[in-house]
């Protein structure tokens, strides 16, 4: 099953408006990344948050990790049309033969109209 | 430096028939891990090679096989294909295995699978 749930599955919001996607996963973690991916293409590394980090910023992201209620969410300011696309959370696998790999979760499509 | 590269970009096939995709990863880069990524079940990992060895497989049937070469770069087969392996291929490397949790996996633009 998926360690990373986001929500909302879609989002609609006009340029210049904030975007805020949120991940929720199920077991412990060391990192969580975010990776976005325009429609169809592979995926890009966004940033990756540490297990005891609270908050990090890149340039118009903020992501937010809270590892006592095993959620995290990324911020988007000032989105602008190119950052139309779907955004994914991704933790480590650490069970079976996975372990070291990323776990996805179904990701939040994000649409920002000009 | 020249990013991961997968070829084809697109292929179509039918039911029956077996598939062989490729990826070159990043220069340096000597892992290469592979992840299935559907409408339903979005994205999966397939398995890790490493020093031409399979590290983790991912909970997939024995048609999916894959292998690394010396040079690092990866193919992925899969035998008497269903409907429902049409789907985005995606290949991602790193430096070394084990670092994902730790470090950034460069990802690959994918081969778009569509078996009819």
């Amino acid at each position: 099953s998926q360690q990373g749930e986001e929500d909302p599955q879609a989002l609609s919001i006009q340029e210049g408006e904030n975007a805020t996607m949120n991940c929720s996963y199920k077991t412990s973690i060391n990192n969580l990344q975010w990776y976005r991916q325009n429609s169809g293409r592979g995926l890009v590394h966004l940033i990756l948050i540490r297990s005891n980090e609270r908050e990090k910023h890149s340039g118009r992201l903020r992501v937010t990790l809270d590892t006592s209620k095993k959620s995290s969410s990324l911020l988007i300011t000032a989105s602008r049309a190119a950052d139309t696309a779907s955004y994914f959370c991704a933790t480590e696998a650490n069970y079976g033969g996975s372990q070291g790999n990323l776990i996805f979760g179904k990701g939040t499509k994000l649409s920002v109209k000009p | 430096k020249a990013g991961v590269t997968q070829t084809p970009r697109y292929l179509i096939k039918t039911r029956g028939q077996q598939v062989t995709l490729s990826c070159s990863p990043i220069s340096g880069h000597r892992s290469v891990s592979w992840y299935q990524q559907t409408p339903g079940q979005g994205l999966q990992f397939l398995f890790e090679y490493f020093s031409e060895t399979q590290r983790n497989k991912g909970n997939f049937p024995g048609r999916f096989s894959g292998r690394q070469f010396s040079n690092s770069r990866s193919e992925m087969n899969v035998s008497t294909l269903e409907l429902g392996d049409s789907a985005l291929y995606l290949c991602a490397s790193s430096l070394v295995p084990g670092l994902a949790a730790t470090d950034t996996q460069y990802f690959g633009p994918g081969t778009r699978l569509t078996v009819l």
